[in-house]
């Protein structure tokens, strides 16, 4: 596509489910990477997936969060047991090359309740 | 691992008028990226500039352009002829030459005075 897809948008959802959040990037970018940002904050990395490598899961803040992508297609990234504190945007970027600027989805808003 | 500063939470510029955006980072290596982004109410980041840090020449796009200070480690953000559509939060980044991460600053929220 011409950008980066995110999708839903906005959830909402219980204390204590899963969800799942989902990133179509950019056709022809290798490198992947998943962000989150709290309100009023700045970024946080997340994960990044580069090709078929193995992803740098360096950022993932707990064993309830874990990622997937299968070669250079869609990504998605799961949140299990829910936690009010993962409330935030989930961000989800694209680059083609190393030192290429990243293209940003428009953000996945998660609340949880 | 490195860190991006953004010491002014929050800045005002009256239209048509020039701003400029601080931004300090810490690192230790020679070779590396860095990045000014913009993020409107839309939440959609949007790139606005960047700069190679072997480059002396400051980077310009049209009405924004960068005052890098390789020694110093600062990194600052000037728009010129601010425009109402120009009020965002601004983002400074960091990248490695061989890491797989950005490094983000807390960001500037600046408003832009009809």
């Amino acid at each position: 596509g011409a950008g980066v897809s995110q999708s839903p948008s906005n959830k909402v959802t219980e204390k204590g489910k899963d969800v799942e959040l989902r990133c179509d990037p950019i056709s022809g970018h290798t490198a992947l990477y998943w962000y989150r940002q709290r309100l009023g904050q700045g970024l946080e990395f997340l994960i990044y997936f580069q090709g078929n490598s193995a992803p740098d899961k360096s950022g993932l803040p707990s064993d309830r969060f874990s990622a997937e992508r299968t070669g250079e297609s869609v990504s998605t990234l799961t949140i299990q047991r829910t936690q009010q504190e993962d409330s935030a945007v989930y961000l989800c970027a694209s680059s083609a090359y190393l030192g290429d600027g990243y293209t940003f989805g428009s953000g996945t808003r998660l609340t949880v309740v | 691992a490195q860190t991006v500063t953004q010491s002014q939470p929050e800045m005002s510029v009256q239209e048509a008028e020039t701003v400029t955006l601080s931004c300090t980072y810490d690192t230790s290596e020679s070779d590396y990226y860095l990045f000014w982004y913009k993020q409107p109410p839309s939440r959609q980041m949007i790139l606005v500039i960047r700069q190679e840090a072997y480059k002396q020449q400051n980077a310009t796009e049209n009405r924004f352009s960068v005052n890098f200070q390789k020694a110093a480690k600062s990194f600052s953000l000037k728009i010129s002829d601010s425009q109402l559509g120009d009020a965002a939060m601004y983002f400074c980044a960091y990248r490695s030459n061989t890491g797989n991460q950005f490094y983000f600053g807390t960001g500037t929220s600046l408003t832009v005075i009809p």
